[in-house]
């Protein structure tokens, strides 16, 4: 159990289109969801999360226009990475956190990542 | 703000070898430390660690924590090739109102050649 899914796996797009990348809990339902990115040779570096039904807690620095956060349902929330730009290439992880334990329980299941390439 | 500082950052050695991984951290009302490794995707999940002088165990893989000295190692024996990844250390740390959070360390690139 407890299995992420992330779509696409990988994605090339040109500078200034938006991409947007979905993350399922596919076995559980996740009331938060996390977004992460990560550089080459870096940690990974949360951006937000992201809660069912309520709009997205953003990190210090991450702009909350160009990465648009949407957790519609308790198995999926999207990240759109708006006019996208070369410096935005990076791999984007998600995590989902099981609704069972309640909101002192921090295990986190992460999704395969998604690397994308900006042109 | 969360701090988490892993060392070495990176590390290469022989098969059979032992090594000992290190994570120190500064962090807001502390709930958990956890070791990942991470190979070309994702994390994958080896260690929560909650209490200080308990041994978590799992292999050749097993990890300590002290909560005094703000601490914790993993340390990997009888190193195969399999083992070379990136260990991640993060901690989580309650933020007052909210769902706590993790806060990663840069990692430690371990290489184990033959």
């Amino acid at each position: 159990g407890a299995v992420v899914s992330q779509h696409p796996s990988r994605v090339i797009c040109k500078s200034g289109t938006s991409v947007k990348i979905e993350c399922r809990s596919l076995d559980f339902q996740a009331t938060t969801m996390f977004w992460y990115r990560q550089f080459p040779k870096k940690s990974l570096m949360l951006m937000a999360t992201s809660n069912e039904g309520s709009k997205a807690t953003y990190e210090q620095g991450v702009e909350k226009d160009k990465f648009l956060i949407n957790h519609a349902s308790l198995t999926l929330s999207t990240l759109t990475v708006t006019s996208a730009h070369p410096e935005d290439s990076s791999f984007y992880i998600c995590s989902a956190r099981r609704l069972a334990g309640g909101p002192m329980f921090n295990e986190q299941f992460f999704g395969p990542g998604t690397r994308l390439t900006v042109l | 703000e969360d701090k988490v500082v892993q060392s070495p950052l990176s590390l290469v050695v022989h098969e059979g070898d032992t090594v000992t991984l290190n994570c120190s951290y500064e962090v807001t009302n502390f709930r958990s430390l956890l070791w990942y490794k991470q190979e070309k995707k994702a994390p994958t999940f080896l260690f929560m660690l909650t209490s200080s002088g308990i041994e978590k165990k799992s292999g050749r893989l097993s990890s300590i924590l002290d909560k005094k000295e703000l601490f914790s190692i993993l340390n990997i024996t009888a190193t195969q090739t399999g083992d070379s990844a990136v260990y991640l250390c993060a901690v989580d740390g309650l933020n007052t109102g909210t769902a706590s959070k993790l806060t990663f360390g840069t990692g430690t690139r371990l290489q184990v050649t033959l």
